[in-house]
């Protein structure tokens, strides 16, 4: 199985501010991954997949980096609506896994 | 709209049996292979179960082969997970989520959850 880890758990940070989430498979997986933001009691939402695609609707700020191990999730300017845990996903094969997950929290 | 939107999910003993069910609607059922996806209490997101669009090829987790299968009816736009000897390990929120069509393994919509309870 692949394993995903995602860093850091826990991102306080204030509006306005740059974030970036790490997520490394355990094993190369190209472009087979996918960024989703889950809000509390909500189901989660797809970001970013094929690790820099973003989703329809998907507001700009979110970007997506990386292939092979390593990959990146960047909030370029934190809105209020944007905090929540962000989840990364290999689609590579299955089974399919998940992050850890990253909890952005409000400074 | 797509809409996914789950039932049949509650409380029920160690060792007992439920069948949740997700009713589709607001695009072609048939043309989009789907998964169950749960979250146990304060934990993340794990893949539970795949089915592809006509039902013949199915995939299932390790900690739930055998017990659970996923089966899905493209006549009343519905896929389900027949739930059997249950533990408590398995009491997650319980989410159907659609594969992107065109993008391999990627969840583009999800329902709201359906809770789901293993206890005595």
């Amino acid at each position: 199985d692949i394993q995903m880890t995602q860093s850091p758990s826990f991102v306080s940070a204030s509006v306005g501010d740059r974030v970036t989430i790490t997520c490394r498979a355990s094993q190369g997986i190209s472009s087979w991954l996918a960024w989703y933001q889950q809000q509390p009691g909500k189901a989660p939402k797809l970001l970013i997949y094929g690790a820099s695609s973003l989703q329809s609707g998907v507001p700009s700020r979110f970007s997506g980096s990386g292939s092979g191990t390593d990959f990146t999730l960047t909030i370029s300017s934190l809105q209020p609506e944007d905090f929540a845990t962000y989840y990364c996903q290999q689609a590579n094969s299955f089974p399919l896994t998940f992050g850890g997950g990253t909890t952005v929290e409000i400074k | 709209e797509v809409q996914l939107v789950e039932s049949g999910g509650g409380l029920v003993q160690p060792g007992g049996s439920l069948r949740l069910s997700c009713a589709a609607s607001g695009f072609t059922f048939s043309r989009y292979e789907f998964n169950w996806v749960r979250q146990a209490p304060g934990k993340g997101l794990e893949w539970v179960s795949y089915i592809d669009g006509v039902g013949s090829t199915t995939y299932y987790a390790d900690s739930v082969k055998g017990r659970f299968t996923i089966s899905r009816d493209n006549a009343k736009n519905s896929l389900s997970v027949q739930m059997n000897s249950l533990r408590a390990e398995d009491t997650a929120v319980y989410y159907c989520a659609r594969i992107y069509s065109g993008v391999t393994y990627v969840f583009d919509s999800w329902g709201q959850g359906i809770p789901v309870t293993v206890s005595s």
